[in-house]
Order: C-alpha cells, then sequence, then structure tokens
C-alpha cells in the first residue's frame, strides 16, 4: 500500500522555469491539499481539493495552480517560478471531513 | 482567524525519560480538532496523536499522551520513556470542524518543537 506519494523527491528550477509537482494516491481519499514547508513558519496550505474536479484556494495560493481530474491525482504547478518559491511541498489526503491527513514525503524544491 | 503557537523552538531529554512539549492555540469556536505531527530527519509527517475538542477524555498512544485544556486553550504532548527514535520535529496543528469557508479543509500547524534525545 504505497499511500500518498509525491514527485520528484529532489528539485532544482532556475526562475521563470515551470514545472509540475505530482502526487497520487491510491488510499480513494476524496480530500487532498498542497502544503508548503518554510524554515520557522510551519506548514502552510496552497491549495486544496474535496474531490474531482473541485480545488479551492488556501492560504498562499499565489503562483500555483492545481487541478484535480480524477480522485488518485493533485497535480500542483508552478507557472514561472521565483526564489520565494524555494520550499518543501506536501501532499496529504484524507478520507472523510473528520478524519486525519496522511502526508507524502514531500519535494524539496529550490529555485536560483 | 485561528493560530497555534508552539514556544519551545528546542527540547532536550534524556533516553527512558519523561518529557512534554507545549502547544496552545487561539480559536473562537466550540467544535475542532487538534493533532500533533512527527517529522523525523525523513521528512515524512506522521500522526502521532489526534483529539477531539468535544471529548473531555485525554487522548493516549502508547508512550504518547496529550493533556487537553479546552478552557485554557492548551495541548500539550507528553512523550514517556523517551527513545532514540524520538527525536525529531513536533508540530502541533489545528482544524475546524465546521466547514465554513472550507475551514475543515484546512491544517493550521504551530512552528514546530525539535526535540533531541540524548542516550
Amino acid at each position: 500500500n504505497a499511500g500518498v506519494t509525491q514527485t520528484p523527491k529532489f528539485q532544482v528550477l532556475k526562475t521563470g522555469q515551470s514545472m509540475t509537482l505530482q502526487c497520487a494516491q491510491d488510499m480513494n481519499h476524496e480530500y487532498m491539499s498542497w502544503y508548503r514547508q518554510d524554515p520557522g513558519m510551519g506548514l502552510r496550505l496552497i491549495h486544496y481539493s474535496v474531490g474531482a474536479g473541485i480545488t479551492d484556494q488556501g492560504e498562499v495560493p499565489n503562483g500555483y495552480n492545481v487541478s484535480r481530474s480524477t480522485t488518485e491525482d493533485f497535480p500542483l504547478r508552478l507557472l514561472s517560478a521565483a526564489p520565494s518559491q524555494t520550499s518543501v511541498y506536501f501532499c496529504a489526503s484524507r478520507m472523510f471531513v473528520n478524519t486525519e491527513a496522511f502526508f507524502g514525503q514531500g519535494t524539496r524544491l529550490t529555485v536560483v | 482567524a485561528q493560530t497555534v503557537t508552539q514556544s519551545q523552538p528546542e527540547m532536550s531529554v534524556q533516553e527512558a525519560e519523561t518529557v512534554t512539549l507545549s502547544c496552545t492555540y487561539d480559536t473562537s469556536e466550540s467544535d475542532y480538532y487538534l493533532f500533533w505531527y512527527k517529522q523525523p530527519p525523513s521528512r515524512q509527517m506522521i500522526l502521532v496523536i489526534r483529539q477531539e475538542a468535544y471529548k473531555q477524555q485525554n487522548a493516549t498512544e502508547n508512550r504518547f499522551s496529550v493533556n487537553f485544556q479546552k478552557a485554557a486553550k492548551s495541548f500539550s504532548l507528553k512523550i514517556s520513556d523517551s527513545q532514540l527514535g524520538d527525536a525529531a520535529m513536533y508540530f502541533c496543528a489545528y482544524r475546524s470542524a465546521k466547514n465554513y469557508g472550507g475551514a475543515t479543509n484546512k491544517l493550521i500547524f504551530g512552528t514546530g518543537t525539535l526535540l533531541a534525545v540524548q542516550p
């Protein structure tokens, strides 16, 4: 049982480049989220989805796009990377509104 | 808006001893969930323990227990018989139980406490 899988684990981008962080879960969870973790700031919510075709913004959505075409996948797109997006990104999923979240192993992204 | 505060950036404990990590939160809601997550050097976020605000009984999971004081808005984590594998960053997190504006979809994290375990 793979749980929540994020790829890649590490990535270096140049300013202005675009890329997609992949997130897939095999638990048939309806709820999926993206967080970023910065030193001294804990984790902050970027975007979330409550089911296929339904997404919404979190606390820090600027510079990121998401879509949810299937229950399993929830990719995060950076359209034009900026150094301020250097961070560790976590994808999380959960089954129901009152259950706990399961996290992927994170992607460390560096924008130079 | 809800906030979560962890006032201890770093803590240290001797192996086999007990340590308590502090967490306070601010909310005007009466229904919510509180969590402690562990993040070892592998970066994986692992759920340690969960508490529903409507439950008066403190949650326990093996060597991990919480002291939930709803009126004081305090949610501390006690680790008994500390082991070397307990060394990690620990995050306290809050989530609303009522879905106003998608609030139930948002985990609000504290800034973390880095726990070192001395052999």
